[in-house]
């Protein structure tokens, strides 16, 4: 079965900071995948990136960057100069390979962890 | 593009009355769409998956008597909570998929519904 851990439940920071937010899987397929999101207050969940398990390059977009690590099964996030527009709820999350060409991801997400950045 | 509506937004209902919440695509077709419920401060938890003309596929311990979900069109998919409760007080969220010719299609996801139940 899979699963994902986000072992931080809310972390609190001053603008500025920066910020590493953990996520540790378990899974037994060789293919999968690997996302992060954010929740801001209004609800609505915005996709930040998506990575698959071949590919273990680090990421950086703008202040964001994320460094997948296979040998420790991490997938962890960090947000450089953090600002108050930040502040969120962040899920990771973990899908199988799509079923079918063309099918879907079904991703099982983590906790989360509520980020407070405080001007 | 690849935006996904929510109606209503929120809703206050007594308890032993049914509410139907609207999901739509509004600029793709969507053959497979998503229902999931997100407790406070809690994950995202998949109740169900539907494709278009055919009946969803529930996750386990999801009661379909009790959530009836139609994917009646590729834009439209709508759940309806049948005589809630107040544990059924949730913040429900849908997402949608476009159908590809290959590889994996991301979930889009709508902006969620709050439920609460008196």
């Amino acid at each position: 079965a899979q699963k994902v851990t986000q072992a931080q439940t809310e972390i609190s920071v001053v603008e500025k900071e920066d910020v590493t937010l953990d996520c540790v899987y378990e899974t037994r397929d060789t293919t999968y995948y690997l996302f992060w999101y954010k929740q801001p207050p209004s609800g609505e969940l915005v996709f930040l990136i998506r990575r698959n398990s071949f590919d273990e390059q680090n990421e950086i977009s703008g202040r964001y960057s994320w460094n997948f690590q296979k040998s420790t099964s991490s997938f962890n996030f960090t947000i450089t100069a953090s600002q108050v527009v930040d502040s969120a709820v962040y899920f990771c999350a973990l899908s199988d390979a799509p079923a079918a060409s063309g099918g879907s991801y079904i991703p099982t997400f983590g906790r989360g962890t509520s980020l407070i950045v405080h001007p | 593009g690849a935006v996904v509506s929510q109606h209503p937004s929120w809703v206050i209902c007594k308890s032993g009355t049914s509410v139907k919440i609207e999901c739509r695509s509004l600029d793709f077709q969507a053959t497979t769409m998503f229902w999931y419920r997100q407790f406070p401060k809690q994950s995202l938890m998949l109740m169900a998956t539907s494709n278009e003309g055919s009946k969803a596929t529930y996750e386990q311990g999801v009661e379909k008597d009790k959530f009836l979900i139609n994917h009646a069109s590729l834009t439209l998919s709508t759940l309806t909570v049948t005589s809630a409760h107040p544990e059924d007080s949730s913040f429900y969220i849908c997402s949608a998929t476009e159908f590809g010719t290959s590889g994996g299609n991301e979930q889009f996801f709508g902006p969620g519904t709050r439920l609460t139940v008196l």
